[in-house]
């Protein structure tokens, strides 16, 4: 069964504090690793997809690294717009269906 | 370029009625696939549809059932409901027809449809 798990459950940041959300999972067969913003009360955003071990991405303040077991989304010199709940999920081969993780809750504080 | 579309936004209903939550794929999309998120978890995977067709199913009751329509448009029907149904549902969509490879099917949601059962 895919598993995703991630830390910390909540992160509470200074502006311009730069920090790591951590992003570990258990699936046969990486297929695809997403990461989603999601705002209170609204649907999750897609930032990224990363599909092999050594592969990066980049997107204004975030970027978001894979190994073979864990993804991290580093967030440089946060602002408060970017408080939220990331969210990491998984793609199996076969199917699209995503197997997601509870989220990282962020805030960031001016 | 319209994204995925939801309606209602909010649905309050009493244990043991019925609802219906309807779906509009982003342009260009084939494929339905409906979450449900409880407070402060993250989605869980219901069913996905394609071709008007269910492809795959998560781990529900068959209370939770679905349809595609030919423009690919989706419902979402839950019986019976009960208090632990209330939560966010979700629907995202994504391209999986032909000439797309395997791991270009990256999801959009839709906004989702708030559902509390009294």
């Amino acid at each position: 069964e895919d598993q995703v798990t991630q830390s910390p459950e909540a992160l509470r940041l200074q502006e311009g504090e730069s920090s790591s959300l951590n992003c570990s999972y258990t699936v046969s067969g990486l297929r695809g690793l997403f990461w989603y913003r999601q705002d209170p009360g609204k649907g999750p955003e897609f930032l990224f997809t990363l599909y092999s071990a050594g592969e990066e991405k980049e997107k204004e303040r975030l970027k978001a690294t894979l190994t073979k077991k864990e993804s991290f989304l580093h967030i440089t010199a946060p602002k408060p717009e970017d408080s939220a709940t990331y969210l990491c999920a998984v793609q199996a081969p076969g199917y699209s269906t995503l197997t997601f993780g509870k989220g990282t809750m962020l805030l960031v504080s001016p | 370029d319209a994204g995925v579309t939801q309606s209602p936004t909010h649905l309050i209903k009493t244990r043991g009625q019925q609802v219906t939550l309807r779906c509009s794929p982003k342009s260009g999309h084939d494929t339905v696939s409906w979450y449900q998120q409880a407070l402060g978890q993250g989605p869980q995977f219901i069913f996905q549809y394609y071709e008007e067709e269910e492809r795959q199913r998560g781990n529900f009751p068959d209370r939770f059932s679905g349809h595609q329509f030919p423009n690919y448009s989706s419902e979402l029907n839950v019986n019976a409901l009960l208090l632990g149904d209330s939560a966010l549902y979700l629907c995202a969509s994504s391209f999986i027809g032909p000439g797309v490879r395997a791991f270009e099917r990256e999801q959009y949601f839709g906004p989702g449809t708030r559902l509390t059962v009294t």
